[in-house]
């Protein structure tokens, strides 16, 4: 079945490095990707999203890659900082109402 | 803008007994509306989601199911509840296309 899936389930960064996560799919029909924050006890907060026609996208300290070739994307987080740490999860969408969501990745800063 | 609402945001029941989790959501119309399952340290397990007043589709064979008796208006419920259905419950309204937006959630054990 279709999958959204993570690499690592844990990410321990230092504090003002760059952090990598990354996603891999496996729906081809997949043509928009959305990265979410979600915080101990809160919902997923939306952070970033990409469409299919595009490979890179950025916002304030973040940037997502998309491969379509290898079926992968990448969150990079610039200069992390302690507020960043959380579980971080990739979701696909892919035109059936359905937004499938990865396992996560949970981001730890080290002071 | 756009809110939506969940609650309660905890809730202990014993096994048997009914369910009811309610959803709202304010500023927008005619959402798509979703409801997810989080198991501890896991990702979204996608539970129902509903385009439309009375519409809902169902994506897990369980004993709980879902309503949308108004257009914002969202209810998960249960009349007899398993100790399985413990969970981290996530309501989330969206657009097709679009970031989901979540709600907090409700903490829900059974015991």
């Amino acid at each position: 079945g279709e999958s959204v899936g993570l690499h690592l389930p844990t990410l321990s960064v230092q504090e003002g490095d760059n952090s990598i996560i990354n996603c891999a799919y496996s729906n081809s029909a997949s043509d928009y990707f959305i990265w979410y924050k979600q915080e101990s006890g809160k919902g997923p907060q939306f952070i970033i999203d990409i469409r299919s026609n595009m490979d890179k996208r950025q916002g304030q300290r973040v940037t997502v890659l998309l491969n379509k070739t290898v079926k992968h994307l990448s969150l990079q987080i610039a200069a992390t900082q302690p507020g960043d740490s959380a579980v971080y999860f990739c979701a696909g969408y892919s035109g059936t109402y359905k937004y499938i969501f990865g396992t996560g990745t949970r981001l730890k800063v080290l002071a | 803008s756009q809110t939506i609402h969940q609650w309660p945001a905890t809730l202990v029941q014993p096994v048997g007994s009914p369910l009811s989790l309610e959803c709202t959501v304010e500023g927008t119309s005619n959402p798509n509306l979703y409801w997810y399952r989080q198991a501890a340290g896991r990702g979204l397990q996608l539970l129902f989601y509903s385009v439309g007043i009375g519409q809902i589709s169902s994506e897990v064979p369980q004993n709980l199911s879902a309503s949308r008796p108004q257009d914002r208006q969202f209810i998960l419920s249960s009349k007899k509840l398993l100790l399985s259905d413990s969970g981290f419950y996530l309501c989330a309204w969206g657009q097709s296309g679009s970031p989901l937006h979540f709600g907090n959630g409700t903490r829900l054990t059974v015991t």
